[in-house]
């Protein structure tokens, strides 16, 4: 069974750096890749960025400068740091992973980020 | 990037109706390998996305026939049939034919 948990801390500072955890389960990180998806309350999905099967990495040119995307293969975990976190940053995070055609086949259940001080 | 317009913004149907939601892309979704990367995505309150319909008219595993996606090129729809209480929720298309991925803003469905 696919399943992906996003763990992080509900609450970061202004100017000051995310970092979320997906720990995954029932499938390998060197099979499929494995996406951050971003949600503001209310608004639509933003892709953030994806570690590919093979250790590649993709980001969004709107967040490149401030976001990092790694793994531990070893402990099923994908890893998100984006720095200099703003207000408008706050909302739903979500790790995915994709099959079929789509990118976005399985999400995990997110985390809530409010960025305040 | 390519911007994902869906209209309506909300719709109001009635338990067992027919529904119809409609997604424009600003380009063409089609890939240089021939597919079409345009899905669907429901969010029930409360809930993280769940994808219904992957390459504009292939349901997800467990996904009922009550879904059917169509369209082609910029112009994509998505149809519900004898809709279920279990169906609300905010529906998104979302294209990953070009990077990087963009969704639509949603459409709400409402019960009449």
């Amino acid at each position: 069974q696919v399943q992906l948990k996003e763990s992080g801390p509900g609450l970061v500072q202004p100017s000051e750096t995310l970092s979320l955890t997906c720990t995954v389960s029932g499938f390998s990180l060197t099979s499929y890749s494995v996406s951050w998806v971003r949600q503001p309350s209310g608004k639509g999905p933003e892709w953030m960025g994806r570690m590919w099967y093979d250790g590649d990495t993709a980001y969004n040119s709107a967040l490149k400068s401030r976001l990092s995307i790694s793994r531990d293969t070893s402990k099923n975990q994908v890893f998100l740091k984006m720095n200099s976190l703003q207000t408008d940053d706050t909302g739903t995070y979500y790790c995915t992973r994709g099959d079929y055609g789509s990118r976005f086949a399985y999400w995990g259940q997110g985390t809530l980020v409010t960025v305040s001080s | 990037d390519v911007v994902m317009t869906q209209t309506p913004v909300s719709l109001s149907v009635s338990l067992g109706g027919q529904v119809s939601i409609s997604c424009r892309s600003s380009q063409s979704l089609v890939h240089n390998n021939g597919n079409t990367y345009l899905s669907w995505y429901l969010q029930k309150p409360g809930q993280s996305p769940q994808l219904l319909i992957y390459k504009v008219s292939n349901r997800f595993s467990g996904i009922s026939d009550r879904f059917s996606g169509s369209g082609s090129g910029t112009d994509f729809t998505l149809k519900i049939s004898r809709v279920e209480p279990d169906d609300l929720g905010v529906y998104y298309c979302g294209q990953g034919t070009q990077y990087p991925d963009t969704f639509g803003a949603g459409t709400k469905l409402e019960l009449k």
